[in-house]
C-alpha cells in the first residue's frame, strides 16, 4: 500500500547542532509539505514542494530549508536548530491537479527537541 | 493572508450527546473547508469537507455546516461515542490558488463515558 512515512519518529539534539528530518512518499505525489504543530498554533507551514526542483517558503520558514531532488522525498533541514524549534513536525502529500482541493495525506509525525 | 480562528480549544461531551466546534476565516475568496481529525500519536486525517456552493454536508453521524455571509463554519457530531476523542482542526483554502491549506488552532474533543 502507499504511505507517507517520517524518520525519526523522536529526536533530541543540541542547541546549535544541524538536524534532518526525513519525508518519504510512495503515492506518487507531486505536491508535499511540511508543517510544525504548536499548541496554540495549530498547524503551520513550513515549506512546500509542487515538484522536483521546487521548493517554496511557508508561513514559519525562518531557520529550515529543504529540497526535493526526487518525487519521493522532501528533507526538512534545521540550519543551527533553536530552542524555539522544539515541535511536532509534520510531512504531507497530495496530487497535483490545477484548481480543484486534492486531500493532503499526512505522516506520523516527528516530535523533535531542541535543549 | 487567510486567517482562520476556532473555538473552543478544548469541548467534552457525556457520550451520546452532540459536540459542535465552530471556525470563522477571514478571506471571503476561500471556498474550501476540510476538517481534519488527529488521534493520538498519529497525522491528520480528513474526515469531512464543504465547498462554498454548499450549505450543508452530512456523512453518517458528522455535518459541516457553511455561512458565507458570515465567513464561518462548524463541524457538528451527533451520538459521540469514545472513538470521537481527539483534536480537531478546521482549514480554509482557496481552490484555483496555490495549494495551501490554513488551519485552525485545534479543538481537544474529550467524550466521557
Amino acid at each position: 500500500d502507499a504511505e507517507i512515512t517520517q524518520s525519526p519518529r523522536h529526536k533530541i539534539t543540541e542547541t546549535g547542532r544541524q538536524v534532518t528530518l526525513a519525508c518519504h512518499q510512495t503515492w506518487n505525489h507531486n505536491n508535499m509539505f511540511w508543517y510544525r504543530q504548536d499548541l496554540g498554533h495549530g498547524l503551520r507551514l513550513i515549506h512546500y514542494s509542487y515538484g522536483v526542483q521546487d521548493t517554496n517558503k511557508g508561513e514559519v520558514s525562518d531557520g529550515y530549508s529543504v529540497s526535493r531532488s526526487n518525487t519521493e522525498d522532501l528533507p526538512l533541514t534545521l540550519e543551527s536548530a533553536a530552542s524555539s524549534q522544539t515541535s511536532v513536525y509534520f510531512c504531507a502529500s497530495s496530487e497535483s491537479t490545477s484548481g480543484l482541493y486534492n486531500e493532503q495525506f499526512f505522516g506520523p509525525g516527528t516530535r523533535l527537541t531542541v535543549l | 493572508g487567510e486567517n482562520v480562528e476556532q473555538h473552543p480549544s478544548t469541548l467534552s461531551v457525556q457520550e451520546g450527546d452532540s459536540a459542535v466546534i465552530k471556525c470563522t476565516y477571514s478571506d471571503s475568496a476561500s471556498n474550501y473547508f476540510p476538517w481534519y481529525k488527529q488521534e493520538l500519536g498519529k497525522g491528520p486525517q480528513l474526515i469531512i469537507d464543504i465547498r462554498s456552493n454548499v450549505g450543508e454536508k452530512k456523512d453518517q453521524r458528522i455535518a459541516v455546516t457553511l455561512n458565507k455571509t458570515a465567513k464561518h463554519f462548524s463541524l457538528h457530531i451527533t451520538e459521540t461515542q469514545p472513538e470521537d476523542s481527539a483534536v480537531y482542526f478546521c482549514a480554509a483554502y482557496y481552490e484555483f490558488g496555490n495549494e495551501k491549506l490554513t488551519f485552525g488552532t485545534g479543538t481537544r474533543l474529550t467524550i466521557i463515558p
